[in-house]
């Protein structure tokens, strides 16, 4: 099984700032890395699939980049809906298909 | 669109059957994943089914105790869940993947998700 870790667990921003997330897989997926964005009491939201396309309607705010077992989601600038959490899948191995922690952003 | 329902209390050692009713999309050419979160946790990958219904997978936390399956004349995926213990309360959230005929693990559409209490 794959162990994702995402840093930081938490991550404390103001409005305007540039957020910049990261996923390290235990082994390498390749470019087979996907990111969501959950907000509390909603279902998660696809926002990256393959390392580094954006998903329908996603703002171009949000861009991946990565392969193998190191990769990163950079907001470039925050916008109030940003303040999230954030999780990182790879869709490599499976089954399972295995998630990242999540790593909070939160308004400072 | 997806819609989840069947959620509730149980008591461990118990049974519930989760429906997941879809709409929006060619049903029968998606493979359909449940996925869970217990509170306050992170997201768990719980199983998958192929679009016919054919094949199915499961994460090794469930296998032999829930069994997934689907009705493509309601456009519906079930998961049935026996031997309930405390861990497998979550929300369960049904998802979509994203591309035809495949098992591709990236998932575009969730439903809201219900919410599986598993306590005495």
């Amino acid at each position: 099984e794959i162990v994702l870790t995402q840093s930081p667990a938490t991550l404390s921003l103001s409005p305007g700032e540039r957020a910049t997330l990261s996923c390290r897989a235990s082994q390498s997926v390749s470019s087979y890395l996907v990111w969501y964005q959950q907000k509390p009491g909603q279902a998660p939201r696809l926002l990256i699939y393959d390392a580094s396309n954006r998903a329908t309607g996603i703002p171009a705010r949000f861009s991946g980049s990565g392969s193998g077992t190191d990769f990163t989601l950079t907001i470039s600038s925050l916008e109030p809906e940003d303040f999230a959490v954030y999780y990182c899948q790879q869709r490599s191995n499976w089954p399972p298909w295995t998630f990242g922690q999540g790593t909070k952003v939160e308004i400072k | 669109q997806l819609l989840e329902s069947g959620g509730g209390l149980v008591q461990p050692g118990g049974s519930l059957r989760l429906s997941c009713a879809a709409s929006g999309f060619t049903f029968s050419s998606y493979t359909m994943s449940w996925v869970r979160q217990a509170p306050g946790k992170g997201l768990e990958w719980v199983s998958a089914i192929s679009g016919s219904g054919g094949s199915a997978y499961y994460a090794d936390s469930v296998k032999g105790r829930f069994t997934f399956s689907r009705d493509n004349s309601k456009n519906t995926v079930y998961l049935q869940m026996n031997s309930l213990r405390a861990e497998d309360t979550a929300v369960y959230y049904c998802a979509k993947d994203m591309w035809e005929r495949t098992f591709s693990g990236a998932f575009d559409i969730w439903g809201q998700g219900t919410m599986v209490t598993v306590s005495s």
